[in-house]
């Protein structure tokens, strides 16, 4: 069964630095999706992609946040400049058009210290 | 998205079938009740989902009322490895899932 993989599976950074997480959604899915889930929290939407540009955000998804499919393969979350609270899993998820549901991936745990 | 109840925990003996509630009593004609689990921290996955008619597969069967204001998520012989956060959700649409706190459902040996 063909599987959203994300890369890497954990990433610490300091606080400040800049962070991209990369997924790859499965092959013929359109629509692709960023949550977190904050330690012991709901998971949280963040941002919805399709046809190169963001479809929806959340109001969690600000300026430091910026999603892009740079190579027509993998998407990407890049966090220009880490806070703490930055701390979390992860998730990136994919949608086949005309499909019944969202696919997850196992999510990057990244620890901002 | 419409909002939904759930308790906050469930135990269930291993073998036997676990029946997890929900409800979402504000629900319009076309909303769709989806199920999702999350086992320790892993991405969300996918179960079941339905409009009005009761669904079955591989996995577990949903059953929802006739009015569709609540809907009861079956796993028919629970494992331990159902062990997971069970979350209903009723999307406004399926591009955008709104996770609740969901059931803990425990699955005792």
């Amino acid at each position: 069964e063909p599987e959203v993989t994300q890369t890497p599976s954990h990433q610490v950074t300091q606080m400040g630095q800049e962070v991209i997480l990369r997924c790859v959604p499965i092959s013929n899915h359109l629509y692709f999706y960023w949550y977190r889930q904050i330690l012991g929290q709901k998971v949280e939407f963040l941002v919805s992609f399709y046809n190169n540009e963001i479809s929806e955000k959340s109001e969690i998804f600000d300026d430091q946040f910026s999603v892009e499919r740079p190579d027509g393969s993998n998407f990407t979350l890049k966090i220009r400049s880490t806070k703490l609270e930055d701390s979390a899993m992860y998730f990136c998820a994919t949608w086949q058009a005309g499909g019944d549901t969202q696919y997850f991936g196992p999510g990057t745990r990244l620890t901002v210290l | 998205d419409a909002k939904t109840t759930q308790p906050p925990s469930m135990d269930c003996a291993e073998g036997r079938a676990a029946n997890l509630p929900c409800n979402h009593s504000t629900i319009s004609g076309n909303e769709y009740v989806y199920w999702y689990r999350q086992i320790h921290s892993q991405g969300p996955q996918y179960i079941i989902h339905g409009l009005k008619n009761n669904e079955t597969n591989e996995m577990a069967s949903l059953i929802i009322t006739e009015d569709r204001k609540s809907s009861t998520l079956i796993l028919p012989h629970a494992t331990l490895r159902d062990t997971a956060v069970y979350y209903c959700i009723v999307p406004r649409s399926a591009r955008q899932l709104t996770f609740g706190s969901g059931t803990q459902l425990t699955v005792l040996p």
